[in-house]
This record gives structure tokens, sequence and C-alpha cells, in this order.
């Protein structure tokens, strides 16, 4: 498939653990961004990523919070010491970056997170 | 962090009817999304605005740009049963990192 993958689909984890969420983009796109979606809630941007830099990270809520890009390809958002607050669902979209102002993000499934 | 008010919050419509929501903003935007999203899946982008002012239609959806670019609307005409989701808004004002804001979205409910 040529879409945005994320991985796992699903994560239950206990409170205090650390999680790892994954986002693989569409091939060839140099910009990506994650998005939290708590329940009921419209998106929430986190961070945005140019090539294998962060350049925008005002979302992250926490210094639990954590994102990083290798290859300009693959991007794992880290979760340290979670809590309750931070289950929701975290989506990635990445973007071309040809023509800005005029092409847009595409969206993976999402990683639904739940932590008892 | 910021959301954009949209609405109604929910609509539950007979097939057939036409449906129309809406998304305000404090502080302007130079483009306006609408997206759809249905359970287990990420939002799918409908219509793109990037000229106060725009009306633009992709099938039987309609959407337009503010002039004061601090909002948008979005019509579906004759609904039918697929067009059941959440429809949500976004702005943009930066074409540096190009980062959306939302809107809290509209859950489209068909009644048979």
């Amino acid at each position: 498939g040529a879409g945005v993958s994320q991985s796992p689909s699903n994560k239950v984890t206990e409170k205090g653990k650390d999680v790892e969420l994954r986002c693989d983009p569409i091939s060839g796109h140099t910009a990506l961004y994650w998005y939290r979606q708590s329940l009921g809630q419209g998106l929430e941007f986190l961070i945005y990523f140019q090539g294998n830099s962060a350049p925008d990270k005002s979302g992250l809520p926490s210094d639990r919070f954590s994102a990083e890009r290798t290859g300009g390809s693959v991007s794992t958002l880290t979760i340290q010491r979670t809590q309750q607050e931070d289950s929701a669902v975290y989506l990635c979209a990445s973007r071309l970056n040809e023509r800005p102002g005029t092409d847009e993000q595409f969206f993976g499934p999402g990683t639904r997170l739940t932590v008892l | 962090g910021q959301q954009l008010n949209q609405s109604p919050q929910s609509m539950f419509i007979q097939e057939g009817e036409d449906v129309s929501m809406n998304c305000t903003s404090s502080s302007i935007f130079n483009t306006w999304l609408w997206y759809k999203q249905e359970p287990g899946e990420g939002p799918v982008l409908l219509i793109a605005l990037y000229k106060a002012g725009e009306l633009t239609s992709n099938g039987r959806l309609t959407a337009q740009f503010g002039i004061t670019r601090k909002d948008s609307f979005l019509n579906i005409s004759a609904s039918i049963p697929s067009d059941v989701g959440i429809y949500f808004c976004a702005g943009r004002y930066n074409f540096g990192n190009e980062k959306l804001t939302f809107g809290t979205g509209t859950r489209l409910t068909i009644i048979p």
C-alpha cells in the first residue's frame, strides 16, 4: 500500500510505563506531522518534522513526550511514564512539501493508546 | 491546544436530505480544509479552499472560504448512507510548517 501506516494499531499499557508509537510516511514525503485526538475531540497538533529536523515542537504537552525521525522516513513518538490523560488516538500525517500551501497532508489510521 | 468552533456537534438526518455545517475562528487562516473521518481511520481530505470567497465543489459536497478568512462552511446535498462519519474543518495560516488547526467535528448520522 502507498498510504501512511502506523503501528501498533492499538496499545494498552499501565500507568508509568513508556510507549513507542511508529509512523511510516508515504515514500518521498519530506514533511511529517503527529497529532493527538482525544475522545470526541478534534485533532491537536503535536510536532512537525521537515526531513529529520523538528522545527516545530510547540504542541508536545510535556517533557514526557518526544519524537524522532530517521533517514527522512520513519518517525517514532515516545511517551515516557504514561499517565491516564495520555489515552487518545495518535495520528501521523505526511506531506510531499513540493508546493507549500497547496499540497496537503495524508493521514495514517492512528494508534489508539489506552493507559490503565 | 487551539481548536476551531465547529457546529453543529451532531446531526441526525434522513437519507436524501441536505446537510450544512460551519466553522468559525477568532483568527484568520490562509487555507481552509474539510476532512471526513470514519471509525478506525484517519481523516480523509474532502475539499481544500485557498482563497477568501472561494466556493468549491466536489461531487455532492460544496464548501466556501469566508470572505473574512475566519470562517468556512460545508454543504452536502442529497445525503446517502455512506456520508455517515465525523466531518472536521481545519485551518492553516503559516505556509512554513503547514500545521493544521482542527475543529471539534460534526458527527453525521443518517436515519434509515
